[in-house]
């Protein structure tokens, strides 16, 4: 099985900063890789898909970058609804699996 | 619009075995390429794919828990039921269905979760 390793596990930001997670591949998975957002009791929301592919609607401030075993995820202004934990996920070859996930707070 | 929704016990035994069916709507999965998966997520712990079926009835497992699963459907009633045998306490957990887009394990719709706790 491919391992997603995700840093930091958790995150404490200022309304405004620039936000900036990490998931690593333990194999090569290309650009197969999405970011999920998740509010506490709620289900997982689709941002990024393809590496860095914005889902329809999703805000322009969420970004992703990377390709092969390194990718990034950024929240360019953090805003209070940003407030979530967040997983990144490869689909590249099964089983797809999912990183630990990051959870951001407001400082 | 795509929509999907679990539904199912919330309380099962230990050994016994849990079903789960998901309903949808908004997409057939009688489309090329089409999937509908379940992944888990253990209270306070990450996400874990579980299984998918496609549009053609193929069908995938985790492989650490491939022998206690099954998933099938039912596109006259756009439902996907998934099983898991041998219930225990470590499968207590939320369990969500996902519509899968053609490109495979990429989950872009979920539903909203049904929460499945393994007590005696």
């Amino acid at each position: 099985d491919i391992q997603m390793t995700q840093s930091p596990s958790s995150l404490s930001a200022s309304i405004g900063d620039r936000v900036t997670i990490f998931c690593q591949a333990s194999q090569d998975i290309g650009s197969y890789l999405t970011w999920f957002q998740q509010k506490p009791g709620k289900a997982p929301k689709l941002l990024i898909f393809l590496a860095s592919n914005l889902e329809t609607g999703v805000p322009s401030r969420f970004s992703g970058s990377g390709s092969g075993t390194d990718f990034t995820f950024t929240i360019s202004s953090l805003q209070p609804e940003d407030i979530a934990t967040y997983y990144c996920q490869h689909y590249d070859t099964l089983p797809w699996t999912f990183g630990q996930g990051t959870k951001v707070e407001i400082k | 619009q795509i929509t999907l929704k679990e539904s199912g016990p919330t309380l099962v035994k230990p050994t016994q075995t849990l079903t789960l069916t998901c309903t949808f709507s908004g997409f057939s999965l009688n489309s090329n390429g089409v999937g509908v998966g379940w992944i888990r997520q253990p209270p306070g712990k990450a996400l874990e794919w579980l299984a998918v079926i496609y549009w053609d009835d193929d069908k995938y497992f985790s492989p650490s828990l491939k022998t206690r699963l099954t998933i099938t459907k039912d596109t006259s009633k756009d439902q996907v039921v998934l099983t898991l045998t041998n219930m225990d306490p470590v499968d207590t957990a939320t369990y969500y269905c996902a519509h899968s887009a053609p490109a495979g394990g990429l989950f872009d719709y979920w539903g909203q979760g049904a929460l499945v706790t393994v007590s005696s």
